[in-house]
């Protein structure tokens, strides 16, 4: 089955220090793997995406992740959090070449605490 | 920002009464969807749509229909709403169903 594991539901850092979201999947076939950020009373936003090539992907907001097939893991690390990363944030795993290409699957989501 | 409007932002009805959610997107993309939010359950999918016409079932679409006539309008309608059905519901669009989806505002429901 397809999946998608995230990590601990809540994660603390203080500003400045680095920031990581863990994120696991399950697939069969070469998967796109996507981060989103959703803040308060809004809609999802794309940070990054993989689908092919270089296995670090760079976003916004000084986000990055990277694909690590052998661990099946796509984490989201950010060097030096600020207090406007404070959010919910959520994996998600698609399979353009399976039968089931007609959706993506989304994990439960890391809210995401910034000490000061 | 992809153009994907939603309406209305807010509701609140009655236990038993009809309510219809509309998503409105100028894109011309051919994948729609709608989700639920809820705490501790995430992003659930409800209906989605391939086309116009085309319409399949999600994981929680149990007491909601969706019709989608013309490209950029994708409804949602509970036929007789329950207090289960209080969320926030979550349009989103996408040019292939493994492409990344873009998210509308959110409608929030409640229902008393």
């Amino acid at each position: 089955a397809q999946s998608v594991t995230q990590l601990g539901s809540h994660v603390s850092v203080s500003e400045g220090a680095l920031v990581l979201l863990r994120c696991n999947y399950s697939s069969s076939v070469p998967p796109y793997l996507f981060w989103y950020v959703q803040y308060p009373n809004q809609g999802l936003q794309l940070l990054l995406k993989y689908t092919t090539g270089a296995t670090l992907v760079k976003g916004i907001n000084g986000f990055e992740a990277e694909f690590k097939k052998s661990e099946t893991s796509f984490h989201l690390t950010k060097p030096s959090a600020h207090m406007s990363d404070a959010a919910e944030y959520f994996c998600a795993v698609s399979h353009p070449w399976s039968n089931r290409d007609d959706k993506i699957i989304f994990g439960k989501g890391t809210r995401l605490h910034i000490l000061p | 920002d992809a153009g994907i409007t939603q309406s209305p932002r807010h509701k609140v009805t009655e236990t038993g009464t009809p309510v219809t959610l509309r998503c409105h997107q100028t894109e011309n993309h051919r994948y729609m969807y709608w989700y639920r939010q809820d705490p501790g359950h995430g992003l659930r999918l409800i209906h989605y749509s391939y086309g116009v016409k085309d319409t399949d079932k999600g994981e929680v679409s149990d007491g909601y229909s969706v019709s989608r006539s013309k490209t950029e309008d994708f409804l949602l309608t509970l036929e007789s709403a329950t207090s289960s059905q209080t969320s926030v519901y979550f349009c989103a669009i996408s040019s292939q169903g493994y492409n990344e989806q873009y998210f509308g505002p959110g409608t929030r429901l409640t229902v008393t």
